[in-house]
């Protein structure tokens, strides 16, 4: 199967509403990092992370390499959360290569 | 400001030309990456280079050919265009590649539309 797999691959939600996000991993990973994709196409990044959890104001990640998985969480989405987000996420051994998953699109609704 | 610089922003070709698309990045990176995004789908990996040294190449086409000149500069010569290479090119760099590869930084792309 694909090494990094996201869902869901797409998903709508109400300003203030809250939204997970989850990329699954069919190999042990490094790191993983979460970018957002915003409508002029430029890549945002929102998390790195080695393992652990890291909190910036309304978004929350998770990364636990060992069960092979890391989440994205949005508190209190607002209209500018829309976009396309990404997970990346770097292959433990001999990988010399950054594998993207296919993305989420966000869509907040006032 | 930005620290790494695509050129051309955005380009037009004609089928069968030849483009350079210029990537350099002034973060003291080691390593520094190609990925290719077309219409609505997700990023895909082209090459890898850290050092100046090919350490990946996922392109199964030789028309996509990296150049790189110096430690910060990776440049993507595309020979021969097709309409299906028409994609917008991102360049990305890290602290190095392997283990201790860290977080990728990203340019702002080159949209290439092929005719």
């Amino acid at each position: 199967g694909m090494p990094v797999e996201q869902n869901p691959p797409a998903l709508s939600l109400y300003e203030g509403a809250d939204s997970g996000l989850r990329c699954n991993f069919s190999t042990t990973m490094k790191s993983v990092q979460w970018f957002q994709q915003n409508h002029r196409g430029r890549l945002i990044t929102l998390f790195y992370l080695a393992q652990g959890t890291k909190e910036n104001g309304r978004l929350k990640s998770t990364f636990n390499s060992k069960e092979r998985y890391s989440t994205l969480h949005i508190k209190d989405a607002q209209l500018e959360d829309s976009g396309t987000y990404f997970c990346a996420a770097e292959a433990g051994t001999n990988a010399y290569k950054v594998i993207f998953g296919k993305g989420t699109h966000l869509h907040v609704l006032p | 400001d930005p620290k790494i610089i695509q050129k051309p922003k955005y380009l037009v070709a004609v089928t069968g030309s030849e483009k350079i698309l210029i990537c350099e990045q002034y973060l003291g990176h080691n390593a520094m990456y190609w990925y290719r995004q077309s219409a609505k789908k997700p990023l895909e990996f082209m090459f890898s280079y850290s050092y100046q040294k090919l350490m990946d190449n996922q392109t199964a086409s030789s028309r996509f050919q990296p150049q790189s000149s110096k430690k910060n500069h990776l440049d993507l010569q595309i020979t021969a265009l097709k309409p299906d290479d028409s994609a917008t090119y991102f360049c990305a760099s890290s602290h190095s590649l392997g283990s201790n590869t860290g977080q990728l930084y990203f340019g702002e792309g080159s949209k290439l539309t092929v005719l």
